[in-house]
């Protein structure tokens, strides 16, 4: 089955403890990219990957980091939360055309208190 | 920049009703169109897509027309049900390395 897998679905940790969200895509994709969705907000791109080793910022980067080493996987790291990064995060994938659209995770619910 | 503007929510309906979410759009080019479902505890996973001027996406009786002339792709539905209940996103994209720009989502809740 074709997916997008996002681990852990809930998290709650403190302020300035290093957490990482996995994700994972089982398609083949170039293009994977990662969401916040905050209340009346929708969603903000932080990150995205056009393929390996290649990685830009989103329109909301501040106080994440990403990596892509290899294919399938496209990992969130904050290397020091803060409260005001309590939200809900999505991972999606896509082929690199215009058309086609992206399949997403189920989310990861992350509270930082 | 490119930007999608929905209506102001949430919306409630009862059962069999009719359905209209607004949707508009700026963009720079000629944009694909999405409308995006998110329900209850679950990712977004794509209702329906229009990538041309007059093409309409249609999925599950859900039904939206891309109108070039209005800047448009309003989501429309003849008879919800309560499975329907979920948040809807429109959405676009302009380029096929270009990410997807998102509506402000709209909760729909149809009662029984």
């Amino acid at each position: 089955e074709a997916q997008v897998t996002q681990n852990p679905r809930y998290l709650i940790t403190v302020t300035g403890k290093k957490l990482t969200v996995t994700c994972s895509q089982n398609m083949n994709h170039e293009y994977m990219s990662w969401y916040r969705q905050d209340p009346g907000l929708g969603l903000r791109q932080i990150y995205y990957s056009m393929n390996v080793e290649v990685t830009d910022k989103g329109d909301v980067p501040e106080g994440y980091k990403v990596s892509r080493k290899e294919k399938r996987n496209f990992p969130l790291i904050l290397e020091s939360p803060s409260p005001n990064q309590t939200s809900l995060y999505f991972c999606a994938s896509r082929r690199p055309d215009m058309n086609t659209e992206a399949f997403f995770g189920q989310g990861t619910r992350l509270t930082v208190v | 920049g490119d930007s999608v503007t929905q209506m102001e929510g949430p919306v409630t309906l009862s059962e069999e009703a009719f359905l209209t979410i607004n949707c508009t759009y700026t963009a720079t080019g000629y944009p694909s169109l999405f409308w995006y479902v998110q329900y209850p505890g679950e990712g977004l996973q794509l209702l329906l897509k229009a990538t041309k001027a007059d093409d309409k996406g249609s999925n599950k009786g859900f039904e939206a027309t891309y109108r070039k002339e209005t800047t448009s792709f309003h989501l429309e539905k003849g008879s919800v049900q309560v499975s329907d209940s979920a948040v809807y996103f429109c959405a676009l994209r302009t380029g096929a390395n270009s990410k997807l720009t998102f509506g402000k989502g709209i909760t729909l809740s149809v009662r029984p």
